[in-house]
């Protein structure tokens, strides 16, 4: 399948500080790319959808001021989590479909970033 | 209205035993797509299978197969002769037309395999 790679892993940092966590495909063109949260011990919770060259669109509930999403080229999303605080602390995970393939076909996911404000 | 149900949060076999898992989707759309995907606990999400509306043949893959019955709106996953490493949270997700085709996930299966 498809590889999308998510980077850092795993990052710790102080309250108030922001947060960039990338996203790339790595094989392929993602025109459409979506970062989701995941709390401990549930399903994921879609965030925001992603497109390349527009500005994303955000679920309800989430401040689009507080989590900045960019998606300048067809391979790499970024989310910043801005003036990081405890309870941003969770898993992100984003994913990225193939442009050429459509819509309806299988969203391929990065290795998950674990956010940690101390 | 939950549209994705994995009722079992939790199953624990013994290894080597057979174990399904169930999924049941909720839509009034008449193409759409359905998906599992394992979540060890490394965290990354593993595409499983994907099945549209209009196939209702039986998948198998190796050690897993799924069973789509659209009279029931269930998508079932069973694995056979469990190993250890089938232990992870498997997701079952719809994705539909009038969603944009966006995932909507069920909550999700623990399933444990003891050694």
């Amino acid at each position: 399948g498809a590889v999308v790679s998510q980077h850092p892993s795993r990052v710790i940092c102080k309250s108030g500080t922001s947060v960039k966590i990338e996203c790339r495909s790595l094989d392929f063109q993602a025109t459409t790319m979506f970062w989701y949260r995941q709390f401990p011990k549930q399903s994921l919770m879609l965030m925001a959808t992603s497109n390349e060259g527009s500005k994303a669109t955000y679920e309800q509930g989430v401040e689009k001021d507080k989590f900045l999403i960019n998606h300048a080229s067809l391979t790499l999303s970024t989310l910043t989590v801005t003036s990081a605080h405890p309870e941003d602390s969770s898993f992100y995970i984003c994913s990225a479909r193939d442009g050429e393939q459509g819509e309806n076909t299988e969203a391929f996911f990065g290795q998950g970033t674990r956010l940690t404000v101390v | 209205a939950q549209k994705v149900t994995q009722a079992q949060t939790e199953i624990s076999v013994v290894e080597k035993e057979d174990v399904t898992l169930d999924c049941v989707y909720e839509t009034r759309d008449t193409t759409y797509y359905l998906f599992w995907y394992k979540q060890p606990p490394s965290g990354e999400l593993v595409f499983l299978i994907r099945r549209n509306s209009f196939d209702e043949q039986n998948e198998i893959s190796g050690r897993y197969s799924w069973n789509f019955q659209k009279s029931t709106s269930s998508f079932n996953f069973t694995i056979t002769a469990s190993q250890v490493v089938d232990s992870a949270v498997y997701f079952c997700a719809l994705s539909e037309p009038r969603s944009n085709y966006q995932l909507i996930w069920g909550a999700g299966t623990k399933l444990i395999i003891k050694p």
